[in-house]
């Protein structure tokens, strides 16, 4: 079946600093792959997305490629803010749509001044 | 105004009782989803509906079900709740023609 793995939080970064959280997927031909980000006592919300290969989703100065060749969508931001603090989840939907989505853990993220 | 509300936004009840959890959506979207999410799991599917007449098990449908009663309003019912559902809930809508799913605010429930 279809998985999504996501590195363990929480991340603590220093404002300015550079931000990577790794996510890897395992799924059949050509699923979509998502970045949804869940600020405190909020629901989820899309932060940016790529539908196939090589493609680069990106959004508030964050952004992720789609690897097929090593099944990964690692989600980068340069330069990190107090407001970016929240929870990240990779997701994917799956090859042939249906909608159905599989969410990784989640990593929550903690910038301090 | 938000496009996907729940109510209520917090709810405690006891174990064996009846809940409903409640999801409206002004996007006009057809699919409608319920999620849980639990520390360290993530979200996981409840149930998901393309349809006002089409309802569908997601991975962990045991002790609940569900209502689309309109295109715009999808419920969650707890028939008889033990405290292993105590989580957080969301719902969420989609467009057929997009895999962007939308998010309500979630529902916190406590079974004591």
């Amino acid at each position: 079946g279809n998985s999504v793995t996501q590195m363990e939080g929480p991340v603590t970064l220093s404002e300015e600093a550079f931000l990577t959280i790794n996510c890897t997927y395992t799924a059949t031909g050509y699923p979509s792959l998502f970045w949804y980000v869940q600020y405190p006592g909020e629901g989820l919300q899309l932060l940016l997305k790529a539908t196939k290969a090589d493609d680069k989703g990106s959004n508030k100065g964050f952004e992720a490629t789609y690897r097929k060749e090593t099944t990964s969508f690692h989600l980068e931001k340069g330069s990190v803010q107090v407001s970016d603090s929240a929870v990240y989840f990779c997701a994917l939907s799956p090859w042939g749509g249906g909608n159905k989505l599989t969410f990784g853990t989640g990593t929550q993220l903690k910038v301090e001044l | 105004d938000a496009d996907v509300t729940q109510t209520p936004r917090n709810r405690i009840t006891k174990t064996g009782k009846r809940i409903m959890l409640e999801c409206s959506q002004t996007k006009g979207h057809d699919r409608m989803y319920w999620y849980r999410q639990d520390p360290g799991l993530g979200l996981r599917l409840i149930y998901y509906s393309f349809d006002v007449k089409d309802i569908n098990k997601g991975e962990i449908s045991d002790g609940y079900s569900v209502s689309r009663q309109a295109q715009a309003k999808f419920s969650l019912s707890l028939e008889s709740a033990i405290p292993n559902q105590t989580a957080l809930y969301f719902c969420a809508t989609s467009d057929s023609m997009q895999e962007t799913q939308y998010f309500g605010p979630g529902t916190r429930l406590l079974v004591l």
